[in-house]
Protein backbone atom coordinates (compact mmCIF):
# COMPACT_ATOMS: atom_id res chain seq x y z
CA UNK A 1 0.00 0.00 0.00
CA UNK A 2 1.16 3.76 -0.54
CA UNK A 3 1.78 5.82 2.23
CA UNK A 4 3.59 9.06 3.41
CA UNK A 5 5.35 10.01 6.29
CA UNK A 6 5.97 13.38 7.88
CA UNK A 7 8.53 12.38 10.66
CA UNK A 8 8.00 15.99 12.50
CA UNK A 9 4.93 17.40 13.91
CA UNK A 10 6.49 20.16 14.28
CA UNK A 11 9.44 22.55 12.75
CA UNK A 12 10.55 25.70 14.47
CA UNK A 13 12.10 28.49 11.99
CA UNK A 14 13.76 31.43 12.64
CA UNK A 15 12.69 34.15 9.99
CA UNK A 16 15.30 34.46 6.79
CA UNK A 17 16.86 31.27 7.64
CA UNK A 18 16.22 28.24 4.83
CA UNK A 19 13.53 25.62 6.53
CA UNK A 20 13.16 22.08 5.33
CA UNK A 21 9.82 20.16 6.03
CA UNK A 22 10.26 16.45 5.37
CA UNK A 23 8.53 13.38 4.18
CA UNK A 24 8.93 9.84 3.12
CA UNK A 25 6.79 7.55 1.03
CA UNK A 26 6.64 4.07 0.23
CA UNK A 27 5.27 3.51 -2.95
CA UNK A 28 4.74 0.27 -5.21
CA UNK A 29 5.44 2.05 -9.04
CA UNK A 30 6.35 5.01 -9.96
CA UNK A 31 5.49 7.77 -6.92
CA UNK A 32 3.77 10.84 -7.88
CA UNK A 33 4.07 13.37 -4.78
CA UNK A 34 2.24 16.42 -3.39
CA UNK A 35 2.49 19.52 -0.96
CA UNK A 36 -0.25 21.66 0.52
CA UNK A 37 -0.16 23.90 2.57
CA UNK A 38 -3.29 24.63 5.24
CA UNK A 39 -3.65 28.26 6.88
CA UNK A 40 -5.90 27.81 9.84
CA UNK A 41 -9.85 27.73 9.08
CA UNK A 42 -8.56 27.85 5.16
CA UNK A 43 -8.67 24.29 3.02
CA UNK A 44 -5.46 23.13 1.55
CA UNK A 45 -3.39 24.91 -1.62
CA UNK A 46 -1.29 22.97 -3.84
CA UNK A 47 2.25 24.01 -4.01
CA UNK A 48 3.94 21.86 -6.14
CA UNK A 49 3.75 18.14 -7.35
CA UNK A 50 6.85 15.84 -8.80
CA UNK A 51 5.58 13.70 -11.45
CA UNK A 52 8.65 12.43 -13.71
CA UNK A 53 11.68 14.42 -14.53
CA UNK A 54 13.90 16.76 -12.86
CA UNK A 55 14.36 15.94 -9.02
CA UNK A 56 14.21 19.34 -8.01
CA UNK A 57 11.07 21.12 -8.48
CA UNK A 58 9.50 24.02 -8.03
CA UNK A 59 6.51 25.40 -6.82
CA UNK A 60 4.56 28.39 -5.25
CA UNK A 61 5.49 30.95 -2.69
CA UNK A 62 9.45 30.49 -3.19
CA UNK A 63 8.81 26.80 -2.43
CA UNK A 64 10.97 23.79 -3.83
CA UNK A 65 10.92 19.87 -2.99
CA UNK A 66 13.85 17.93 -3.95
CA UNK A 67 12.81 14.33 -5.09
CA UNK A 68 15.84 11.60 -3.80
CA UNK A 69 14.75 7.84 -4.86
CA UNK A 70 17.68 6.39 -3.42
CA UNK A 71 16.18 7.68 -0.15
CA UNK A 72 12.30 7.56 -0.90
CA UNK A 73 12.38 11.26 0.07
CA UNK A 74 10.63 14.17 -1.25
CA UNK A 75 11.48 17.34 0.98
CA UNK A 76 9.95 20.84 0.87
CA UNK A 77 12.32 23.79 0.98
CA UNK A 78 12.74 27.22 0.82
CA UNK A 79 15.81 29.12 1.18
CA UNK A 80 14.56 32.28 3.55
CA UNK A 81 11.62 31.48 5.30
CA UNK A 82 9.29 34.02 5.95
CA UNK A 83 6.52 34.43 9.21
CA UNK A 84 3.54 34.12 7.13
CA UNK A 85 4.87 30.73 5.95
CA UNK A 86 3.75 29.63 9.26
CA UNK A 87 1.08 27.35 8.41
CA UNK A 88 0.78 23.06 8.40
CA UNK A 89 1.79 21.11 5.54
CA UNK A 90 0.90 18.16 3.79
CA UNK A 91 3.08 15.52 2.00
CA UNK A 92 0.74 13.62 -0.15
CA UNK A 93 1.22 10.60 -2.36
CA UNK A 94 -1.31 9.28 -5.38
CA UNK A 95 -2.53 6.46 -4.95
CA UNK A 96 -2.40 4.68 -8.52
CA UNK A 97 -2.81 1.04 -8.49
CA UNK A 98 -3.57 -1.24 -11.71
CA UNK A 99 -6.70 -0.31 -13.49
CA UNK A 100 -7.84 2.94 -11.70
CA UNK A 101 -6.85 6.28 -10.34
CA UNK A 102 -6.53 6.82 -6.81
CA UNK A 103 -6.94 9.31 -4.49
CA UNK A 104 -4.48 11.37 -2.72
CA UNK A 105 -2.97 9.30 0.74
CA UNK A 106 -1.74 12.51 3.07
CA UNK A 107 0.79 12.42 5.81
CA UNK A 108 -0.28 13.83 9.04
CA UNK A 109 0.93 17.19 8.64
CA UNK A 110 3.94 19.32 9.37
CA UNK A 111 2.89 22.58 11.77
CA UNK A 112 5.89 25.06 10.26
CA UNK A 113 6.44 28.15 13.08
CA UNK A 114 8.44 30.86 11.36
CA UNK A 115 9.48 33.33 14.05
CA UNK A 116 10.51 36.82 13.41
CA UNK B 1 -11.78 32.04 -12.16
CA UNK B 2 -13.65 31.39 -9.12
CA UNK B 3 -12.54 28.63 -6.50
CA UNK B 4 -14.03 25.65 -4.84
CA UNK B 5 -17.27 26.39 -3.26
CA UNK B 6 -18.50 24.74 -0.32
CA UNK B 7 -21.73 25.19 1.64
CA UNK B 8 -22.59 25.96 4.42
CA UNK B 9 -19.00 26.72 6.20
CA UNK B 10 -20.43 25.60 9.51
CA UNK B 11 -23.01 22.92 10.74
CA UNK B 12 -24.14 21.50 13.82
CA UNK B 13 -26.21 18.48 13.82
CA UNK B 14 -27.45 16.38 16.94
CA UNK B 15 -26.75 12.45 16.77
CA UNK B 16 -28.81 10.78 14.90
CA UNK B 17 -29.59 12.96 12.15
CA UNK B 18 -28.92 13.29 8.52
CA UNK B 19 -26.97 16.19 6.94
CA UNK B 20 -26.38 17.12 3.52
CA UNK B 21 -23.12 18.67 2.33
CA UNK B 22 -22.49 21.09 -1.29
CA UNK B 23 -19.84 21.39 -3.30
CA UNK B 24 -19.21 23.44 -6.57
CA UNK B 25 -16.33 22.77 -8.30
CA UNK B 26 -13.92 24.96 -10.65
CA UNK B 27 -15.63 25.99 -13.53
CA UNK B 28 -14.33 23.60 -16.35
CA UNK B 29 -13.13 20.41 -13.58
CA UNK B 30 -15.26 17.45 -13.70
CA UNK B 31 -13.53 15.34 -10.84
CA UNK B 32 -14.29 15.94 -7.40
CA UNK B 33 -13.52 14.12 -4.53
CA UNK B 34 -14.01 14.38 -0.81
CA UNK B 35 -11.80 14.13 2.37
CA UNK B 36 -12.59 14.21 5.97
CA UNK B 37 -9.91 15.65 8.50
CA UNK B 38 -10.10 15.41 12.40
CA UNK B 39 -7.14 15.59 14.42
CA UNK B 40 -6.76 12.12 15.57
CA UNK B 41 -7.13 10.97 11.86
CA UNK B 42 -5.27 13.64 9.72
CA UNK B 43 -6.55 14.22 5.98
CA UNK B 44 -9.15 10.85 5.03
CA UNK B 45 -10.35 10.38 1.55
CA UNK B 46 -14.04 9.74 1.29
CA UNK B 47 -14.91 9.34 -2.21
CA UNK B 48 -14.39 10.47 -5.87
CA UNK B 49 -16.66 11.40 -8.49
CA UNK B 50 -15.99 11.90 -12.55
CA UNK B 51 -18.72 12.42 -15.15
CA UNK B 52 -21.56 11.83 -12.34
CA UNK B 53 -19.97 8.36 -11.29
CA UNK B 54 -18.31 7.92 -8.22
CA UNK B 55 -15.14 5.75 -9.17
CA UNK B 56 -13.39 5.11 -5.79
CA UNK B 57 -14.40 4.92 -2.74
CA UNK B 58 -12.25 4.99 1.18
CA UNK B 59 -13.11 2.87 4.01
CA UNK B 60 -15.88 4.52 5.58
CA UNK B 61 -19.15 2.79 6.26
CA UNK B 62 -22.43 3.07 3.82
CA UNK B 63 -23.79 6.05 5.97
CA UNK B 64 -21.59 8.28 4.42
CA UNK B 65 -22.72 8.83 0.51
CA UNK B 66 -22.82 11.13 -2.07
CA UNK B 67 -23.57 12.09 -5.45
CA UNK B 68 -22.34 14.09 -8.51
CA UNK B 69 -24.26 16.31 -11.29
CA UNK B 70 -24.19 16.76 -14.43
CA UNK B 71 -22.58 20.79 -13.79
CA UNK B 72 -20.20 18.47 -12.02
CA UNK B 73 -21.39 20.12 -8.37
CA UNK B 74 -21.35 17.64 -5.80
CA UNK B 75 -23.19 16.75 -2.41
CA UNK B 76 -22.05 14.43 -0.03
CA UNK B 77 -24.19 12.58 2.89
CA UNK B 78 -23.96 11.51 5.72
CA UNK B 79 -27.08 9.78 7.27
CA UNK B 80 -27.66 8.98 11.11
CA UNK B 81 -24.77 10.99 12.45
CA UNK B 82 -22.50 9.92 15.47
CA UNK B 83 -19.93 12.12 17.34
CA UNK B 84 -17.07 11.08 16.14
CA UNK B 85 -18.25 12.44 12.97
CA UNK B 86 -17.39 15.62 13.74
CA UNK B 87 -14.79 17.05 11.39
CA UNK B 88 -13.92 19.16 9.14
CA UNK B 89 -15.39 18.07 5.19
CA UNK B 90 -12.88 19.39 2.45
CA UNK B 91 -13.83 19.12 -1.38
CA UNK B 92 -11.16 19.15 -3.83
CA UNK B 93 -11.85 19.21 -7.81
CA UNK B 94 -9.57 18.95 -10.77
CA UNK B 95 -9.41 18.90 -14.52
CA UNK B 96 -9.42 15.27 -14.70
CA UNK B 97 -8.33 12.19 -12.94
CA UNK B 98 -5.08 10.96 -12.46
CA UNK B 99 -2.14 13.05 -11.59
CA UNK B 100 -3.25 16.18 -11.76
CA UNK B 101 -3.51 18.34 -8.88
CA UNK B 102 -6.28 19.03 -6.70
CA UNK B 103 -7.73 22.34 -5.33
CA UNK B 104 -9.38 22.36 -2.13
CA UNK B 105 -12.35 24.59 -0.88
CA UNK B 106 -12.12 25.75 2.40
CA UNK B 107 -14.23 23.14 4.04
CA UNK B 108 -17.46 22.68 5.82
CA UNK B 109 -16.87 22.12 9.53
CA UNK B 110 -19.45 20.02 11.01
CA UNK B 111 -20.35 19.66 14.53
CA UNK B 112 -22.22 16.43 15.86
CA UNK B 113 -23.37 17.27 19.84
Amino acid sequence: AQSVAQPEDQVNVAEGNPLTVKCTYSVSGNPYLFWYVQYPNRGLQFLLKYITGDNLVKGSYGFEAEFNKSQTSFHLKKPSALVSDSALYFCAVRDIYQGSQGNLIFGKGTKLSVKP
Amino acid sequence: KAGVTQTPRYLIKTRGQQVTLSCSPISGHRSVSWYQQTPGQGLQFLFEYFSETQRNKGNFPGRFSGRQFSNSRSEMNVSTLELGDSALYLCASSVGRGLNEQYFGPGTRLTVT
